[in-house]
């Protein structure tokens, strides 16, 4: 399956702790983006990579989300001290823009976050 | 911040029926897509437009960007048991290409 991959599926934590979330992206997509989801909502942009560069941030990612892609493959969300409104699906997505067209986005099966 | 209006918010129709949605938006967006959403899954790309004025078609669904760039719709023609799901339409901006989505159509078929 060549498809984007994320990793855990479903992830319960109490308040407080921290959470990393993985992504694996389709292979030579050079972009990725992590994306949030609420019950009964689309889903908002939170953060994306060119490469290994983090090049936009969204105002919802609070100081306590950090996201790294050290070697432009695979990407990690972290959630430090989590909150019980940080419980959501957290979506990742790739894509290889490198013409006007063919710049669609494939996402992941997500990871759903609950906290207690 | 940008918002897509999208409707209806829920459809329930008969199998084989015809479906219609659209989504509108205060922005000008340079590309168009409509995804589909399974219950705990992520969303699965369905059309994509690039044009204004574009008419897409994939299999029973056709897709329309709109001649202002601000809005688009999806038809879903002879509808079967597994086009329920949710529908989203999300337009892409800028040099990051990042997508803003509308609020989703639950759609529900009675068999």
């Amino acid at each position: 399956d060549t498809g984007v991959s994320q990793d855990p599926r479903h992830k319960i934590t109490k308040r407080g702790q921290n959470v990393t979330f993985r992504c694996d992206p389709i292979s030579e997509h050079n972009r990725l983006y992590w994306y949030r989801q609420t019950l009964g909502q689309g889903p908002e942009f939170l953060t994306y990579f060119q490469n290994e560069a983090q090049l936009e941030k969204s105002r919802l990612l609070s100081d306590r989300f950090s996201a790294e892609r050290p070697k432009g493959s695979f990407s990690t969300l972290e959630i430090q001290r989590t909150e019980q409104g940080d419980s959501a699906m957290y979506l990742c997505a790739s894509s290889f823009p490198d013409r006007i067209t063919n710049t669609e986005a494939f996402f992941g099966q997500g990871t759903r976050l609950t906290v207690v | 911040g940008q918002q897509l209006n999208q409707s209806p918010q829920s459809m329930f129709i008969q199998e084989g029926e015809d479906v219609s949605m659209n989504c509108t938006s205060s922005s000008i967006f340079n590309t168009w897509l409509w995804y589909k959403q399974d219950p705990g899954e992520g969303p699965v790309l369905l059309i994509a437009l690039y044009k204004a004025g574009e008419l897409t078609s994939n299999g029973r669904l056709t897709a329309q960007f709109g001649i202002t760039r601000k809005d688009s719709f999806l038809n879903i023609s002879a509808s079967i048991p597994s086009d329920v799901g949710i529908y989203f339409c999300a337009g892409q901006l800028g040099r990051a290409q990042k997508l803003v989505f509308g609020q989703g159509t639950r759609l529900t078929i009675n068999p």
